[in-house]
C-alpha cells in the first residue's frame, strides 16, 4: 500500500501569504490529485493530475511534483482557502488518500 | 449537470444493517464506475472500494471486506452500499464518488454525503 504522508498536518496563513502544501508517498507515484473539503462538506476535486486545476478554480492554486514529491501551492492566501486538503493516489491498488492538512486564515 | 444525492441520516443500534443509496443524474450512470468513500468524525477519507456500474461487480478495500456489500439498482441510475452487524466505529459520513479518467483515476463527482450513527 503506497502510504501519503501530508505536511504541515495544520498551518495558519494571513492574507496574502504564500502557501505550499506537501504530500510525500513511500513510493513512487506517477500523478497526484487533491482535494478541498470544507467543514461540513462533501471533499471537491481541486488540482488533478498533479497541476491540472478543476474548473472554477482560482489560479492562485497551483501543482507540482514528480516521484515520491508533489505539493499544492497558493501564490496569496485568501480566507475562501481556508479548508482540509487532502491528497489521493491510485497509482497503485488500494487507493490511498493523504491525512489531510488543515489549512486556516490567520 | 453532474448530481449524486445521497439518503438521509441514519441512527441506528449496533448489531442492526443500514442502506445507504447514491442518486446519479445528468450523466449516463453506466459508463463511469461509483466508488465509495468513509468519513468518520474529526478524521480524514479512507477508501472503501468502487463498483463498476456496468457489470455490477464490486471490489473492496481490505478493511471493508465482509460486512459491507456495495450494489446497483442500474434502471434507477442509483448505488448503494449496505452495512450489515453494525459497530460503534462504522459511525460515520459516507460518501459515494463517480471515478473520472484524465490520466490517471480521479473521483470528480461527489455526493453530500450520509451519516450514520451507531448508539445503543
Amino acid at each position: 500500500e503506497i502510504v501519503l504522508t501530508q505536511s504541515p498536518t495544520t498551518m495558519a496563513a494571513s492574507p496574502g501569504e504564500k502557501v505550499t502544501l506537501t504530500c510525500r508517498a513511500s513510493s513512487s507515484v506517477s500523478y497526484m490529485h487533491w482535494y478541498q473539503q470544507k467543514s461540513g462538506a462533501s471533499p471537491k476535486l481541486w488540482i488533478y493530475d498533479t497541476s491540472h486545476r478543476t474548473s472554477g478554480v482560482p489560479n492562485r492554486f497551483s501543482g507540482s511534483g514528480s516521484g515520491t514529491s508533489y505539493s499544492l501551492t497558493i501564490s496569496s492566501m485568501e480566507t475562501e482557502d481556508a479548508a482540509t486538503y487532502y491528497c489521493q493516489q491510485w497509482n497503485s491498488n488500494p487507493l490511498t488518500f493523504g491525512s489531510g492538512t488543515k489549512l486556516e486564515i490567520k | 449537470q453532474i448530481q449524486l444525492v445521497q439518503s438521509g441520516p441514519e441512527l441506528k443500534k449496533p448489531g442492526e444493517s443500514v442502506k445507504i443509496s447514491c442518486k446519479a443524474s445528468g450523466y449516463t450512470f453506466t459508463d463511469y464506475a461509483m466508488h465509495w468513500v468513509k468519513q468518520a468524525p474529526g478524521k480524514g477519507l479512507k477508501w472503501m472500494g468502487w463498483i463498476n456500474t456496468y457489470t455490477g461487480k464490486p471490489t473492496y478495500a481490505a478493511d471493508f471486506k465482509g460486512r459491507f456489500v456495495f450494489s446497483l439498482e442500474a434502471s434507477a441510475s442509483t448505488a448503494n452500499l449496505q452495512i450489515s452487524n453494525l459497530k460503534n466505529e462504522d459511525t460515520a459520513t459516507y460518501f459515494c464518488a463517480r471515478i473520472y479518467y484524465y490520466s490517471s483515476f480521479v473521483m470528480d463527482a461527489w455526493g453530500q454525503g450520509a451519516s450514520v450513527t451507531v448508539s445503543s
